[in-house]
């Protein structure tokens, strides 16, 4: 299955500033997946990361509080920008889990303190 | 779009009983339905899935079950055990694309 790096593991944020998250697979996956995670709550879709396009968000999130770059296969970024304590979550990277499998692997997560 | 329901929000078994937790989506093109097991502090891992062509799946102590047509499907855990506490999430992804879309979870606590 993928192996998924996630950095940083953890930051703590100045309101008004912005983060950039990274994930990088140690194989060619199509579709990269953002998630956020508030303090107990479920998973939610941040946007789909699609290499060689922009990527395409969700309702409730837009590309100018979270851009995202793809530049290849196995590398994605997501910025968090202008941030405020609202934005202290967990944000997690996705892909599917190796060709052709229907299982999705996480990243090990980025946990964002915004003060 | 598609909408996951998951319930109950907290479950307490006796260890060694057996829990269930239970989903139901919205879209009938869905095909595809993972379950995540998801410890303190570390991130969602995938601990069984099903397709929807197959109405029942089980690995060991674990199983699902898949109704198409009421559009549900359950998560069993038999002999449940100390580790087995943590937050379980069922998802659905549909058909047309790959985005995968979660319930908002179950916190299985088993008390000795």
């Amino acid at each position: 299955s993928a192996v998924i790096s996630q950095k940083p593991s953890r930051d703590i944020c100045q309101r008004g500033t912005s983060l950039t998250i990274q994930c990088q697979v140690d194989s060619q996956v199509t579709m990269m997946f953002w998630y956020r995670q508030q303090p107990g709550q479920s998973l939610t879709l941040i946007a789909t990361a699609n290499q060689g396009s922009e990527a395409t968000y969700e309702s409730g999130f837009v590309i100018d509080k979270f851009p995202i770059s793809r530049p290849n296969l196995t590398f994605s970024t997501l910025t968090v920008s202008n941030m405020s304590p609202e934005d202290s979550s967990i944000y997690l990277c996705s892909v599917r889990q190796g060709a052709g499998a229907q299982g999705y692997t996480f990243g090990s997560g980025t946990r964002l303190t915004v003060v | 779009g598609e909408n996951v329901e998951q319930h109950p929000s907290t479950l307490s078994v006796q260890e060694g009983d057996s829990a269930v937790i239970k989903c139901t989506y919205s879209d009938s093109a869905s095909n595809y339905f993972p379950w995540y097991k998801q410890e303190l502090g570390k991130r969602p891992q995938l601990i069984i899935d099903i397709r929807s062509n197959v109405g029942e799946k089980k690995d060991q102590r674990i199983a699902v079950t898949l109704n198409k047509t009421a559009k549900h499907f359950s998560l069993h855990i038999t002999e449940t055990q100390p580790e087995d506490s943590a937050v379980y999430f069922c998802a659905a992804k549909m058909n047309r694309d790959d985005k995968i879309i979660f319930g908002k979870g179950t916190r299985l606590h088993i008390l000795p």
